[in-house]
């Protein structure tokens, strides 16, 4: 059982590139979440998925998309990396819970540190 | 987007002391709070949750929830070196999606 799996763990883009970093999961979860962890601070939404088949903005979107494959797999891209995008990004899933549930705990990847030059 | 602050730190404690974070967050719909802990280099992982008002306690580890004043604060008995990393607040809202303060480091001193 490997929870969340990222790949690459370590990657350096020069400005303009692109690349796609990889997100599964194997613990059957529901949702899945990207986020980016600038030094000294939180984790940040990117996208999230909170389903199968639906993907939806999060606090900062902007120079990302994502695609969720299927249920296990959920994917963020850099069409244009810049080097603003700087930083570690962490692939997340968790159960959804319905409305009058309480929420679950997040699982976390191990984390791609990316570095745009 | 929902607010979450915490106090800033760093937070530096002799070992056997008592470590205290707190959080404020702006939503008082909020029903849900984390507390995840983040070692240098690492991802977070989920060390404690509570969803009621008053204390829950694990171990070492006591959260403390008031609503109306809108706080969450987590309590480290017994301070250990290994308890040394970064305490993040997650507050979630709408679709599972949370909003994490920027976290307080705590060191603990032997």
């Amino acid at each position: 059982n490997a929870g969340v799996t990222q790949t690459p763990k370590f990657q350096v883009l020069k400005t303009g590139q692109s690349m796609t970093l990889q997100c599964a999961q194997d613990m059957n979860h529901n949702s899945m979440y990207w986020y980016r962890q600038d030094p000294g601070m939180g984790l940040r939404l990117i996208y999230y998925s909170a389903s199968e088949g639906t993907t939806d903005k999060g606090e900062v979107p902007n120079g990302y998309n994502v695609s969720r494959l299927n249920k296990r797999e959920f994917s963020l891209r850099l069409e244009s990396a810049a080097p603003s995008q700087t930083s570690v990004y962490f692939c997340a899933s968790k159960i959804l819970a319905g409305t009058g549930f309480e929420d679950t705990e997040a699982f976390f990847g191990q984390g791609t540190r990316l570095t745009v030059v | 987007q929902k607010e979450v602050e915490q106090n800033s730190g760093p937070l530096s404690v002799p070992e056997g002391a008592i470590a205290s974070l707190n959080c404020t967050y702006s939503d008082r719909g909020s029903q849900s709070f984390f507390w995840y802990r983040q070692y240098s280099g690492k991802s977070p992982e989920l060390i404690m949750s509570i969803y009621s008002n008053g204390d829950k306690e694990d171990g070492r580890f006591t959260a403390q929830l008031n609503k109306a004043s809108q706080y969450v604060s987590l309590l480290i008995r017994d301070s250990q070196p290994s308890d040394s990393a970064t305490y993040l607040c997650a507050v979630p809202w709408g679709a599972g999606k949370s909003t994490f303060g920027d976290g307080t480091t705590l060191t603990v001193k032997p």
